[in-house]
């Protein structure tokens, strides 16, 4: 069964230019997580989607940041305009439910450099 | 708010030596606990969880005890081998409405041959 796919895996953009991140689920899980991982800390949560509603995005900074999922499959994440300090590794992950004892299947990641 | 809080690595082993990773945890209520672990160039994968107080999570020789007195669920194996390197993040979630991970800032262990 293939995993959770995120593209690209690397991404260089200049600053003020905009910028894209795909994540594919795996097949059947209805929710879909992005979360932010700066150099040296843990992840944290961007967003959080419940099949196509996203429904935690307190942590997501609405000026720059959004997102969406389409069908309630893929999603995107988009930064627009790219900051320096956007600089980090965005992970994608998805679950089947939203249990408590519920594991969470990431991908590898995309590590995003603003210069 | 809820926290959790590792010992900063690196942990620098040799082969065959016994591994403990601390992680202490702040919550309001009663979270599931989890260790995650990111092998180099890989996604971060669930090692081991434990649903309640007293609970005992094991898997590939690691192991972790959900222990409420002490807000600790500490990570420990008896003998590590250097497949093991990688870093390793311990997290706790609610689930339901407030369904998140909240991580630890990772621990790296460096297994020496």
């Amino acid at each position: 069964e293939a995993g959770v796919v995120q593209s690209p895996r690397y991404k260089i953009i200049e600053k003020k230019q905009p910028v894209a991140f795909w994540c594919n689920p795996i097949s059947g899980h209805n929710t879909l997580y992005w979360y932010l991982q700066n150099l040296g800390q843990g992840p944290e949560l961007l967003i959080r989607y419940e099949n196509e509603e996203a429904v935690d995005d307190s942590q997501l900074p609405k000026d720059r940041f959004s997102a969406e999922r389409l069908k309630g499959v893929d999603s995107t994440l988009k930064i627009q305009p790219a900051e320096l300090g956007d600089s980090a590794v965005y992970l994608c992950a998805s679950s089947p439910s939203s249990g408590q004892n519920t594991e969470a299947f990431f991908g590898q990641g995309t590590r995003l450099t603003v210069v | 708010g809820d926290s959790v809080t590792q010992m900063e690595g690196p942990v620098t082993l040799s082969e065959e030596a016994f591994l403990t990773i601390n992680c202490t945890y702040t919550a309001t209520g009663y979270p599931s606990l989890f260790w995650y672990v990111q092998y180099p160039g890989e996604g971060l994968q669930l090692l081991l969880k434990a649903t309640k107080a007293d609970d005992k999570g094991s898997n590939k020789g690691f192991e972790a005890t959900y222990r409420k007195e002490t807000t600790s669920f500490h990570l420990e194996k008896g003998s590590v081998q250097v497949s093991d390197s990688a870093v390793y993040f311990c997290a706790l979630n609610y689930g339901g409405a407030t369904n998140k991970l909240i991580f630890g800032t990772g621990t790296l262990l460096a297994v020496q041959p």
